[in-house]
């Protein structure tokens, strides 16, 4: 069965950083691109960040570019969200996701929120 | 980037009633080279996270009702309940995979009348 659970959420004060982690089980993790999915409370999905299989390419939202990283390591089936310079509009649940063609499997997702 | 705009935002509709989700992309979602429409239609629960329903704008995935079916071509979709049941009620998404970023219509939110 096809696992994803993320960890590391919380409340940090704007400025601050956070690191999450999304462990999957279930199937060959290597061979998946991973991506991360956020949603503010009572909003709508907003695509954030994606990883190929290798770890040696990524791409950013614009509004996340330059403060959050993305990254994997496939040896411990874990994938990374750093993430830097945190603002108010980062509150929301992340969520990590497998893809296929699209979407295929979520995790249940980790709240973040950021607040003085 | 492709905007994705759904409608209606929300509807109320009787248990076994026809449910329709209109999803209008700003760009074409139809690839040329294989002929296939680069959107899926997601189901979200509250409290859980997005469920894949329609990959390929009309394949459903694994384990999904064939009450729930999509349509469209090109930059207009469709996601239809044909018999609209208590577990279907869900805010329902459509998203592009055509071009990065990848981005997802606002939502629908269905409920029982």
């Amino acid at each position: 069965e096809v696992q994803l659970v993320e960890s590391g959420g919380g409340l940090v004060q704007p400025g601050g950083s956070l690191r999450l982690s999304c462990a999957a089980s279930g199937f060959t993790f290597s061979t998946y691109w991973m991506h991360w999915v956020r949603q503010a409370p009572g909003k709508g999905l907003v695509w954030v960040s994606q990883i190929n299989t290798a770890g040696s390419t990524t791409t950013y939202a614009d509004s996340v570019k330059g403060r959050f990283t993305i990254s994997r390591d496939n040896a411990r089936n874990t994938l990374y969200l750093q993430m830097n310079s945190l603002r108010a509009e980062d509150t929301a649940v992340y969520y990590c996701a497998r893809s296929t063609t699209t979407f295929d499997y979520w995790g249940q997702g980790t709240l973040v929120t950021v607040s003085s | 980037d492709i905007v994705m705009t759904q409608s209606p935002d929300s509807l109320a509709v009787s248990l076994g009633e026809r449910v329709t989700i209109n999803c209008k992309s700003s760009q074409s979602l139809l690839s040329t080279s294989n002929n296939k429409n680069y959107l899926a239609w997601y189901q979200q629960k509250p409290g859980q996270p997005p469920k894949l329903l329609i990959f390929w704008a009309s394949t459903r995935d694994s384990g999904v009702p064939d009450r729930l079916s999509g349509s469209g071509s090109g930059t207009d979709f469709t996601l239809t309940v044909s018999s609209l049941q208590a577990e279907d009620v869900a805010v329902y998404y459509c998203q592009q995979y055509h071009t990065s970023p990848w981005t997802f219509g606002q939502g629908t939110k269905v409920e029982i009348k």
